[in-house]
């Protein structure tokens, strides 16, 4: 079954830690996404890769950080820096071309608090 | 700029009932349309997405929604609602043009089916 899993589900950061988030995806997508969904936000983009060992800023780049070094793989860290963590994760990924035209599909979420 | 306004963040309809979701949005470019679905800490799923081939998209779950241009809308119905359809509900329109491409989301319609 091709599909995009997230790990963990749940995770706890504790003041002035850097977490990481788990995104992997077996579709042979080229795009991959992250996201911060809010309560009465909708998504806001943190980064994109449209190919290995490249990616982008989003909106909300501040306090995390990407890398790509495998086409079915995209961690996302959760940097000390970010000082308002607590949110749910949402790792998603395309065919790649034009951002704006292809299906993006997603993985389950993480769900990051703080403690 | 691209944006994307759903009218309310809650909308609750009784089981049988017709639901409505509104979705209005601005382009400079035309734009792909998509509407998705989240469940309760999940990832959010395609119902549908517009790409100019009809104005009339119809998607899972008994869903579909239509194009219209000159009030740049596009409003997700379904004639007959049930228990299972409550969600929340993203509309996002997708641009592609002018040098730069991308998505945007909606801030999301909580629906609440009543028995």
């Amino acid at each position: 079954d091709g599909g995009i899993t997230q790990s963990p589900k749940y995770l706890f950061r504790k003041e002035g830690q850097n977490v990481t988030l788990s995104c992997e995806q077996n579709l042979n997508h080229d795009a991959m996404y992250w996201y911060r969904q809010d309560p009465g936000q909708g998504l806001r983009l943190i980064y994109y890769s449209q190919i290995v060992n490249d990616f982008q800023k989003g909106d909300i780049a501040e306090g995390y950080s990407v890398s790509r070094e495998k086409k079915e793989s995209f961690p996302l860290t959760v940097t000390s820096a970010q000082k308002n963590p607590t949110a749910f994760y949402l790792c998603a990924s395309s065919r790649g071309g034009a951002r704006g035209r292809e299906t993006q599909y997603f993985g389950p979420g993480t769900r990051l608090l703080v403690l | 700029a691209q944006s994307v306004t759903q009218l309310g963040s809650h909308v609750s309809v009784s089981e049988g009932a017709l639901v409505l979701l509104r979705c209005n949005y601005s382009s400079s470019v035309p734009p792909y349309l998509f509407w998705y679905v989240q469940y309760p800490n999940q990832g959010l799923q395609l119902l549908l997405k517009y790409t100019s081939a009809a104005t009339l998209v119809k998607g899972i779950n008994g869903f579909e929604a239509e194009f219209k241009k000159s009030e740049t809308s596009f409003h997700l119905t379904k004639p007959s609602a049930h228990m299972s359809d409550a969600a929340e509900y993203f509309c996002a329109v997708g641009y592609s043009g002018g040098g730069a491409d991308g998505l945007t989301f909606g801030k999301g319609t909580h629906l609440i089916i009543q028995p």
